[in-house]
């Protein structure tokens, strides 16, 4: 069974400035791994995702991560962020050959984008 | 192409009744699945259907049930409704068997119980 820790429950920062939310794994297996973004009163929309190949992954809205095997993280970065990136984010990750891939989601943490 | 959707996006029950939650998955997607968010959590697995089998369950009791039917929409029903059931419910559909595994959400059921 895997687990996902988002060491962060909250990242304030100011706009224009970079960010980067944390987020570390456990698992027995090789893994998929997931961003997703959940603005207020939605769903979650995936960001990004890691399956195979390059360690550094783009996706969508100027964000990337990069996974990181030995420390087990997958960590989400933007370089500069704008206001309306306030949001609620998850890590998520799933078992590669485990017949279903259900992805299992940390807490998320809240990124709040001040003025 | 069409995305995900719930119905209905609110609902409120009292204690002990039962509750049916209607998704309809994004066209050609083959699985959906169903999590279950309390305020301020992450999302938390209760079960996946695959061409209409349950293929696989989380840590939820058998008072939470669902189908899936030929067109790939699905149900949960939720019966003897408990007040810590009170939550935002996602389903998500995604292509298993297809390479992609990112799951794609609707907007969700929030659930109240009284």
């Amino acid at each position: 069974a895997q687990s996902v820790t988002q060491l962060d429950s909250q990242v304030p920062v100011f706009e224009e400035a970079p960010v980067e939310l944390r987020c570390n794994y456990s698992s027995s297996v090789s893994v998929y791994l997931f961003w997703y973004v959940q603005y207020p009163n939605q769903g979650l929309q995936l960001l990004l995702k890691y399956l195979s190949g390059s360690t550094l992954v783009k996706g969508i809205n100027g964000f990337e991560a990069e996974f990181n095997k030995s420390q087990t993280s997958f960590h989400l970065r933007k370089p500069s962020v704008h206001i309306s990136d306030t949001a609620e984010y998850f890590c998520a990750v799933s078992d590669k050959g485990g017949g279903s891939y259900i992805p299992t989601f940390g807490r998320g943490t809240s990124l709040i984008v001040h003025p | 192409e069409t995305g995900v959707t719930q119905s209905p996006t609110h609902l409120i029950k009292t204690r002990g009744q039962q509750v049916t939650l209607r998704c309809s998955s994004q066209s050609g997607h083959n699985t959906v699945s169903w999590y279950q968010q309390a305020l301020g959590q992450g999302p938390q697995f209760i079960f996946q259907y695959y061409r209409e089998e349950e293929n696989g369950r989380g840590n939820f009791p058998p008072r939470f049930s669902g189908l899936q039917f030929p067109n790939y929409s699905s149900e949960l029903n939720v019966n003897a409704l408990e007040l810590d059931d009170s939550a935002l419910y996602l389903c998500a559909s995604s292509s298993l068997g297809t390479g992609d595994y990112g799951y794609t959400f609707g907007s969700g059921t929030r659930l109240t119980v009284v």
